[in-house]
């Protein structure tokens, strides 16, 4: 069974300050997919990246990045040079690349969330 | 604009009374999700469906039904058998269900009263 861990519930930090999310994972398949959402308070989850396990380059987004580790089964993300505005929820999710049980369509599994607010 | 319009934003519900909850997309995208989200968790699958006329039960399904008529609307019904059903639920798409990103709806937070 696949399973998302981040294990920090709640980050504060001050504008402009660097600030790292964790996530780990479990998965038995060799073929699998992890991916970013950011949940601002309207609600609605924002893709923000989706990366698959046969590539561990580290990915540049603007002021995000994100740090894969096949190894330690880590994917993690960070925020350089917080902003107000990047207060929210993040989550972080994994679907398995083999076949569903209807042999169809496949699920994401999410961790609980990291309440990340940044202070001005 | 393309996207995925959830209906309504809030809902009050007496106990006992069934509900339906509207999801629908303008996206051409086959794959649909049911998602619920407690405070302090993450998202849990209700229901979701790969293609019209086909869906799937979820981890959480109990209490919950839905249907696929048209490729655009994937409605949840909320039943008087859900015995907890105060939360949060987030409809999604996809283009299909190989992995590609999820577009999520802006929810709809329903409370039993």
């Amino acid at each position: 069974a696949q399973k998302v861990t981040q294990a920090q519930t709640e980050i504060s930090v001050v504008e402009k300050e660097d600030v790292t999310l964790d996530c780990v994972y479990e998965t038995r398949d060799t073929t699998y997919y992890l991916f970013w959402y950011k949940q601002p308070p309207s609600g609605e989850l924002v893709f923000l990246i989706r990366r698959n396990s046969f590539d561990e380059q580290n990915e540049i987004s603007g002021r995000y990045s994100w740090n894969f580790q096949k190894s330690t089964s880590s994917f993690n993300f960070t925020i350089t040079a917080s902003q107000v505005v990047d207060s929210a929820v993040y989550f972080c999710a994994l679907s398995e690349g083999g076949q569903g049980s209807s042999g169809s369509a496949r699920q994401l599994t999410f961790g609980s969330g990291t309440q990340l607010t940044v202070l001005p | 604009d393309g996207g995925i319009t959830q209906s309504p934003k809030y809902l009050f519900r007496k106990e006992g009374q069934n509900v339906t909850l509207s999801c629908e997309q303008n996206l051409n995208h086959d794959a649909m999700y049911w998602y619920r989200q407690d405070p302090g968790q993450g998202l849990r699958l209700i229901y979701y469906s790969q293609i019209v006329n086909d869906f799937q039960k979820g981890d959480i399904a109990e209490g919950y039904s839905v249907s696929r008529e048209k490729k655009e609307s994937f409605p949840l019904t909320v039943t008087s058998a859900q015995k907890n059903p105060t939360a949060f639920y987030l409809c999604a798409s996809s283009i299909s269900g190989t992995l590609t990103e999820a577009f999520f709806g802006q929810g709809t937070r329903l409370t039993v009263v």
